[in-house]
């Protein structure tokens, strides 16, 4: 059975911190891992990622894969409340549909 | 940008009735998606339909069916609601190999 598992599951920062979330994988024909940010309503898009060891970056948000290890994670630099969120981390897999298999999520809360 | 809209961001049902969730999306993606979202389980997929009148179940399919027979719009319908439908469902739609854009979500109680 396909599975994502994110890590750590809730996580409490002070305004300027540095946090990193992990994302780990076991699928049946990988084909990309998404990441999308969840305020109040619909989960946002931030990054999708395919290929190992190339870094996307927005911002003072990054990702990276490492489809050997099979695992993901997300930083966000000189974090601010308005980085408050749920963030969840998905994997696309090969099959003709396009699927997608969610981690439970990150809970981060950025404190004044 | 893409706007997936769904009909109501609140229900309230009762055990039994047969309730409708509306999604519609404006950017003419083939693939659509209904998830219910629950807290400590995530977001899980109940049925997707990759084209008019196609449907596939999902992880969770039972006591739910949908109904897909635009392209923009895509139904998702409890049969008999039970109380364990109460949830959070998300409607998402994409492009080929794209990323899911996602509408704002429908908390629905059922008492």
């Amino acid at each position: 059975e396909d599975k994502v598992v994110q890590s750590p599951l809730s996580l409490v920062v002070h305004e300027g911190d540095t946090v990193t979330l992990n994302c780990s994988y076991e699928v049946t024909n990988f084909r990309s891992l998404l990441w999308y940010k969840q305020e109040k309503k619909a989960p946002t898009f931030l990054f999708m990622l395919t290929s190992s060891g190339i870094e996307k970056k927005s911002g003072r948000l990054s990702s990276i894969l490492d489809k050997k290890e099979l695992f993901s994670i997300l930083n966000i630099t000189a974090t601010q409340t308005g980085d408050s969120a749920v963030y969840l981390c998905a994997v696309v897999t090969q099959g003709g549909s396009e699927k997608l298999v969610f981690g439970k999520g990150t809970k981060l809360t950025v404190n004044p | 940008d893409v706007k997936v809209t769904q009909s109501s961001r609140y229900l309230v049902k009762r055990t039994g009735e047969k309730v409708f969730l509306e999604c519609v999306q404006d950017m003419d993606h083939e693939n659509m998606f209904w998830y219910r979202q629950d807290p400590g389980l995530g977001l899980r997929l109940i049925y997707f339909s990759y084209d008019v009148k196609m449907k596939e179940k999902g992880d969770i399919p039972e006591g739910y069916s949908v109904s897909r027979e635009k392209k923009e719009r895509f139904s998702l319908i409890l049969e008999s609601a039970s109380t364990n439908q109460t949830s959070m469902y998300l409607c998402a739609s994409s492009f080929g190999a794209q990323p899911q854009h996602f509408g704002d979500g429908t908390r629905l109680s059922i008492l």
